[in-house]
């Protein structure tokens, strides 16, 4: 079946690590994204890439490194940098230049203690 | 920047009522899409629209896109508990050769059985 893989689902980690979201998609798409999710806000982008060894930041990059050397694979570094971690993270892949065919993973939520 | 509003912020309704909820912004936007979110899990697309005065359905669902390109609403008629969930707007619009998507709020759906 076709579609995008988040790992894992939840994930603990101490404050000053930094720690790596995945996600893997075979849908093909050449675009990739990262939002953020809180609670009783819409998603905010993190990163984009549409194409391998290629991304750019979105609103709220600081803090967050991506890289993109697959195209199934773009994997989200949450650093030490960023100030409040903790939140619901979304990998989203779509045809390129083609936003409104977005398909989403199923999150990974973020714990920091 | 661009920014979504979307009301109401949560509703609680009787099994088989009705739901109406909409979303304004104050800038333009190229598509509207609408999305919906059950707990732990990702946003599904619910229905696209791509011009303005576009009324689209699918199945229970009824969208449309704005005269002014600047609102969209969402119906859902005959609602059972498995609507329950967050729904979401999202406008689209071109930046530069990225197609950026900004995501509302969110509306909060209980349905009562």
């Amino acid at each position: 079946d076709g579609g995008i893989t988040q790992s894992p689902k939840y994930l603990f980690r101490k404050e000053g690590q930094n720690v790596t979201l995945s996600c893997e998609q075979n849908l093909n798409h050449d675009a990739m994204y990262w939002y953020r999710q809180d609670p009783g806000q819409g998603l905010r982008l993190i990163y984009y890439s549409q194409i391998v060894n290629d991304f750019q930041k979105g609103d709220i990059a600081e803090g967050y490194s991506v890289s993109r050397e697959k195209k199934e694979s773009f994997p989200l570094t949450v650093t030490s940098a960023q100030k409040n971690p903790t939140a619901f993270y979304l990998c989203a892949s779509s045809i390129l230049a083609r936003g409104d065919t977005q398909y989403f993973g199923p999150g990974t939520r973020l714990t920091v203690l | 920047g661009q920014q979504l509003n979307q009301s109401p912020q949560s509703m609680f309704i009787q099994e088989g009522e009705d739901v109406s909820m909409n979303c304004t912004s104050s800038s333009i936007f190229n598509t509207w899409l609408w999305y919906k979110q059950e707990p732990g899990e990702g946003p599904v697309l619910l229905i696209a629209l791509y011009k303005a005065g576009e009324l689209t359905s699918n199945g229970r669902l009824t969208a449309q896109f704005g005269i002014t390109r600047k609102d969209s609403f969402l119906n859902i008629s005959a609602s059972i508990p498995s609507d329950v969930g967050i729904y979401f707007c999202a406008g689209q619009l071109k930046e530069t050769s990225y197609d950026k998507v900004i995501f509302g709020p969110g509306t909060s759906l209980s349905v009562i059985p």
